[in-house]
């Protein structure tokens, strides 16, 4: 099976909260990094989390680390339409991508 | 502080053909790493360089080579170009903390170039 793997649709109210969730096998896997990526741009760094960490809070966003489930999650509070975008989870040791969660918020 | 730039953005080849697409790392970045994205798709890792050699190599055929420059900066050579190689070529950069079990510090990408075989 895939390296990573994640939900392909994701759709929230403006104002709502967002959770993006990724699932991955390479259990020796350093850093674990939260990308977006706009229509016709590169990826954009959002955050990431040391495999030693259980959570990492930065302004709105907030990842979750499961290293027992080897499940990464991704929450934007109060979504916004700027935050309509592919968001993408990727591991540092295969430096492996998941397939993309797009996130649609609708007004 | 230049972030990761590549060039040229868009090109145009012809089935056969042979691309070579450049890369310039992020300043303070040694490594620097090659994905490609069908339209749709998530990136697919090609392979990354490290002191002028290869480190890493994804599923790719021999067609796609590369180099990496005294300065940090990178190529990637496709050759024999067919269809299904029309792609967006990215690229991104990182350090690798080699002290520490050689990983890959977070990857930090350029815009990309869109590359159409006809």
């Amino acid at each position: 099976g895939e390296d990573v793997e994640q939900s392909l649709f994701l759709s929230v109210r403006e104002g709502d909260s967002s959770v993006i969730n990724c699932t991955y096998t390479d259990s020796s896997s350093t850093y674990l990094y939260w990308y977006k990526q706009e229509p016709g741009a590169g990826l954009q760094l959002l955050t990431y989390i040391f495999s030693n960490m259980d959570m990492k809070q930065d302004q709105r966003l907030t990842v979750l680390l499961n290293k027992k489930d080897k499940h990464l999650s991704l929450r934007i509070a109060d979504t916004q339409t700027g935050d309509s975008a592919i968001y993408f989870c990727a591991e540092s040791i295969k430096l492996t991508f998941g397939t993309g969660t797009q996130l649609k918020v609708e007004l | 502080d230049a972030g990761v730039t590549q060039s040229p953005t868009h090109l145009i080849k012809t089935r056969g053909q042979q691309v070579t697409l450049r890369c310039s790392p992020k300043s303070g970045h040694d490594t620097v790493s090659w994905y490609q994205q069908a339209l749709g798709q998530g990136p697919q890792f090609i392979f990354q360089y490290y002191e002028e050699e290869e480190r890493q190599r994804g599923n790719f055929p021999d067609r796609f080579s590369g180099h990496q420059y005294p300065n940090y900066s990178s190529e990637l050579n496709v050759n024999a170009l067919l269809l299904g190689d029309s792609a967006l070529y990215l690229c991104a950069s990182s350090l690798i903390n080699a002290g520490q079990g050689s990983y890959n510090s977070p990857l930090h990408f350029g815009n990309g170039t869109r590359l159409t075989v006809t």
